[in-house]
């Protein structure tokens, strides 16, 4: 599968708890966006990479919130302390430098249920 | 304000119809804009490109309006599977942080 993938698709955890999505993009494409979305709202965008740098980050995540793509290649996203309201899908995407447009390929997503 | 706004919908139109959905960007300077389409429990998927000049695919046309900053998708001869929630995307700025819209629903009848 040369897709996007994201692990794991489904994660039940209690508020309080930490959680961990990972998303690994295809192979050749060099940036790599995570989104959340919830029902009935378009993708929120949260932070993008291109290769391992960082170059965006929403003034809307909070601290709780904090992705890392080390070597430019898979990335994680990380949630501290959930809370219900972290409750959504979360999206990857990945595109390639080399497209003359900038088309995002996305994941299945990561559901998130906060008890 | 945000930085691309929709008209939510929903939109219901019978097979056959043609129909037309809006969306404005904030960010004068951005310079891609997109149409993806979005099927209920699945994740988004690029319908096109939007090009200064407008451009067609199919029974799809898009239109850019820079000076207004508006973009538009027209849907003509609306099939079934038309039905889905239909994105406005824009590459804000001139960089690459790409948002979306909060989507159209458009649900086609028999």
């Amino acid at each position: 599968d040369t897709g996007v993938s994201q692990n794991p698709r489904h994660k039940i955890t209690k508020r309080g708890q930490n959680v961990t999505f990972r998303c690994d993009p295809i192979s050749e494409h060099n940036r790599l966006y995570w989104y959340r979305q919830t029902l009935g709202q378009g993708p929120e965008f949260l932070t993008y990479f291109q290769n391992e740098a960082q170059l965006e980050k929403s003034r809307l995540l909070s601290d709780r919130f904090s992705a890392e793509r080390p070597k430019g290649s898979f990335s994680t996203l990380e949630i501290q302390r959930t809370e219900q309201g972290d409750s959504a899908m979360y999206l990857c995407a990945s595109s390639a430098q080399t497209s003359g447009a900038n088309v995002l390929t996305f994941g299945a997503g990561s559901r998130l249920t906060v008890l | 304000r945000k930085e691309v706004e929709q008209d939510p919908g929903p939109f219901n139109v019978p097979e056959g119809a043609t129909v037309a959905f809006n969306c404005t960007y904030s960010n004068s300077a951005s310079q891609s804009f997109f149409w993806y389409r979005q099927d209920c429990r699945k994740e988004p998927k690029l319908l096109m490109s939007v090009y200064s000049s407008g451009n067609e695919d199919g029974r799809f046309t898009a239109q850019l309006n820079r000076a207004s900053q508006y973009i538009s998708l027209l849907i003509r001869d609306s099939k079934l599977s038309d039905s889905a929630t239909y994105l406005c995307v824009v590459n804000v700025g001139g960089g690459f942080k790409t948002i979306f819209g909060a989507g159209t629903r458009l649900f086609v009848k028999a």
